[in-house]
């Protein structure tokens, strides 16, 4: 089965920098990258996600790059601020646009120092 | 507002006793999943569901049993066989107009 690791497993950056959160995969079938962000007490949002013939996709200040050759994909955040501080979850699986099964990273928690 | 509704929030449990986990979905989503989440573990699916009256075990399936008797609704029993329950529950939908899951609340349940 599909197996997704993700680094690192905490991160703390002065508002305003650059956070990257980086994760690996498996499976070579794996098509589907989707990015979801926690936070305390409720259940994960999904903020971005990518499809494998595709290289890298943003929106606004959150962008995901996908390098199949390696399996691995990253989350890039610039300019971050207070309410981007949560918990990240990458995930990885094959999907056929609905029904898909993902297999998760164990999480990145993202501090923002103001 | 359309969206996944899991209860109870918070569920305190004896050692021994079955105990079930309600989630339900007003989104018309086809496919259905239970994941559990524990601290620095991420998050493990325990079963899915793509449509009514079948499911197929995830990877964590020992001590849970679920069923699909309605497309909205995907309860969740947590059994006595399972060794440690105590953890944090997420039920998500997911259909193919759109992309992702969408995540329920989740419950905490206790083993007390």
């Amino acid at each position: 089965g599909e197996n997704v690791e993700q680094h690192p497993s905490t991160l703390s950056v002065q508002e305003g920098d650059s956070a990257v959160i980086k994760c690996t995969y498996s499976d070579s079938a794996s098509n589907y990258f989707p990015w979801y962000k926690q936070e305390l007490g409720k259940g994960p949002q999904l903020i971005i996600d990518i499809r494998s013939n595709v290289g890298e996709k943003k929106d606004q200040r959150i962008a995901v790059t996908l390098n199949k050759t390696a399996k691995h994909f990253s989350l890039h955040i610039t300019e971050t601020q207070p309410e981007d501080s949560a918990v990240y979850f990458c995930a990885a699986g094959v999907s056929n646009f609905g029904n898909e099964k993902l297999t998760f990273g164990t999480g990145t928690r993202l501090t923002i120092i103001p | 507002d359309g969206g996944i509704t899991q209860s109870p929030k918070y569920l305190f449990r004896k050692e021994g006793q079955n105990v079930t986990l309600s989630c339900e979905q007003n989104l018309n989503h086809d496919a259905m999943y239970w994941y559990r989440q524990d601290p620095g573990q991420g998050l493990r699916l325990i079963y899915y569901s793509q449509i009514v009256n079948d499911f197929q075990k995830g990877d964590i399936a020992e001590g849970y049993s679920v069923s699909r008797e309605k497309k909205e609704s995907f309860p969740l029993t947590v059994t006595s066989a399972q060794k440690n329950p105590t953890a944090f529950y997420l039920c998500a939908s997911s259909t193919r107009d759109i992309n992702g899951y969408t995540f329920g609340s989740g419950t905490r349940l206790t083993v007390v």
